[in-house]
């Protein structure tokens, strides 16, 4: 089964617009991670928050942490049209650390 | 190399054929991992291998599926008397080592199959 959810699970915004996305977990995790697909095909790691983390940035990313509700937020600055894709949590859980549990995803689309 | 490739990129079967789909992971990974994506779901972990051996077969949908490593790089997924249900990319990571936490996965392009 599936450990986690996203919402919303499709997002539109203008570019210039900041886009959150949200996901909640099942089970304690060691780590939560992000990545972006385009099109359906391979995944790109965007970042790697640890469970005892609470925030943390790069680039135009920001990702929090809350382990006592089980959720995570990405929030992506300033989009740009080239931000269009599927955006997908993915936790490890702590018993099992080889083993990524992926969300079922939101769809993103920045319109030009 | 540089990354993750698998091929082929693209497979269409008959219903009842087998299929092989190839993995060769960045070189010196030790850890090779390999997930199930339907259409527009999220990826399904099937199978993980650490060196040659796969200590979690757990995710492998029926004994249909299987999967072999060898030399402790390129790995095989199998599927034998494919079903439509099949029909998914398949997705081959790799990672320097499955040991502790935090390893990163370098994902591959993935294969999609389709059964008629």
């Amino acid at each position: 089964s599936q450990q986690g959810e996203e919402d919303p699970q499709a997002l539109s915004i203008q570019e210039g617009e900041n886009a959150t996305m949200n996901c909640s977990y099942k089970t304690s995790i060691n780590n939560l991670q992000w990545y972006r697909q385009n099109s359906g095909r391979g995944l790109v790691h965007l970042i790697l928050i640890r469970s005892n983390e609470r925030e943390k940035h790069s680039g135009r990313l920001r990702v929090t942490l809350d382990t006592s509700k089980k959720s995570s937020s990405l929030l992506i600055t300033a989009s740009r049209a080239a931000d269009t894709a599927s955006y997908f949590c993915a936790t490890d859980v702590r018993d099992s650390s080889y083993k990524l549990i992926f969300g079922s995803g939101t769809r993103l689309l920045v319109r030009p | 190399g540089a990354g993750v490739s698998q091929s082929p990129s693209n497979k269409v079967t008959e219903k009842g054929k087998d299929v092989e789909l190839r993995c060769d992971p960045i070189s010196g990974h030790t850890a090779l991992y390999w997930y199930r994506q339907s259409l527009g779901q999220g990826l399904e972990f099937l199978i993980y291998f650490q060196g040659n051996s796969a200590p979690d077969k757990s995710g492998l949908p029926s004994d249909r599926f299987s999967a072999e490593r060898t030399g402790g790089s390129v790995s095989t997924l199998t599927i034998q008397r494919t079903q439509q249900e099949d029909s998914a990319v398949y997705l081959c990571a790799s990672s320097l080592d499955a040991q502790g936490a935090g390893r990163e996965q370098f994902f591959g392009p993935g294969t999609r199959l389709t059964v008629l």
